[in-house]
């Protein structure tokens, strides 16, 4: 059980395009969803978080309008790199909450590299 | 600042062998204790949590133990395995708020 999917796995990308990325809970409703950013041999970085039919809460120092984060249903949150630019490169991971206190499931993560 | 401060930052150890990597916080609010295992090009795997309303939790080879006054926590892996090659992650979680905080990683090696 607790199962959380991502897609795609990794993904590719030139300079000024946008990429959509989708975290879906497979086998619980996920009341919230977290993003996280992880740099190669670094812990993760909570960009925002989601809930179902709300606004994102992004963390200090992440553009909103550069990661938008939309969390459609209890089973599905997408972040879309908008503009993406080369520093943008990164993991990206999803997790997903089924709101009993605090657990988290995560995804196996996005590798995206922007050229 | 909220931190989780975990070490050490990288450990070897033989097969067979106890593994241990510790986390400190500073936080008395945190109530939530969780290590996640992540192996490379992986999102991070729930491995076990603890609540500070006990002293240790054991699953099979894994056993968290806690001490609330010093504020710290520790992940112990019995008979550590070369699959057990991974980087670990210890957070803690704060009542009201579902956002985790997490440290910095340990990367652990076993050799065969």
């Amino acid at each position: 059980g607790a199962v959380v999917s991502q897609h795609p796995s990794w993904v590719i990308c030139k300079s000024g395009t946008s990429v959509k990325i989708e975290c879906r809970s497979l086998d619980f409703q996920a009341t919230t969803m977290f993003w996280y950013r992880q740099f190669p041999k670094q812990s993760l970085m909570l960009m925002a978080t989601s809930n179902e039919g709300s606004k994102a809460t992004y963390e200090q120092g992440v553009e909103k309008d550069k990661f938008l984060i939309n969390h459609a249903s209890l089973t599905l949150s997408t972040l879309t790199v908008t503009s993406a630019h080369p520093e943008d490169s990164s993991f990206y991971i999803c997790s997903a909450s089924p709101g009993s206190f605090y657990e988290q499931y995560f995804g196996p993560g996005t590798r995206l590299t922007v050229t | 600042q909220q931190q989780v401060k975990q070490s050490p930052q990288s450990l070897i150890v033989q097969k067979g062998g106890i593994s241990i990597i510790n986390c400190a916080y500073e936080n008395t609010a945190f109530d939530y204790f969780p290590w996640y295992q992540q192996f490379p090009g992986k999102g991070p795997a729930l491995l076990i949590a603890i609540r500070p309303d006990v002293s240790e939790k054991k699953e099979g080879r894994f056993t968290i133990s806690f001490n609330k006054s010093a504020k710290q926590f520790s992940l112990h892996i019995m008979d550590s395995q070369p699959g057990d090659s991974a980087t670990y992650f210890c957070a803690a979680g704060q009542g009201g708020s579902e956002k985790l905080v997490f440290g910095k990683g340990t990367k652990l090696t076993v050799n065969p």
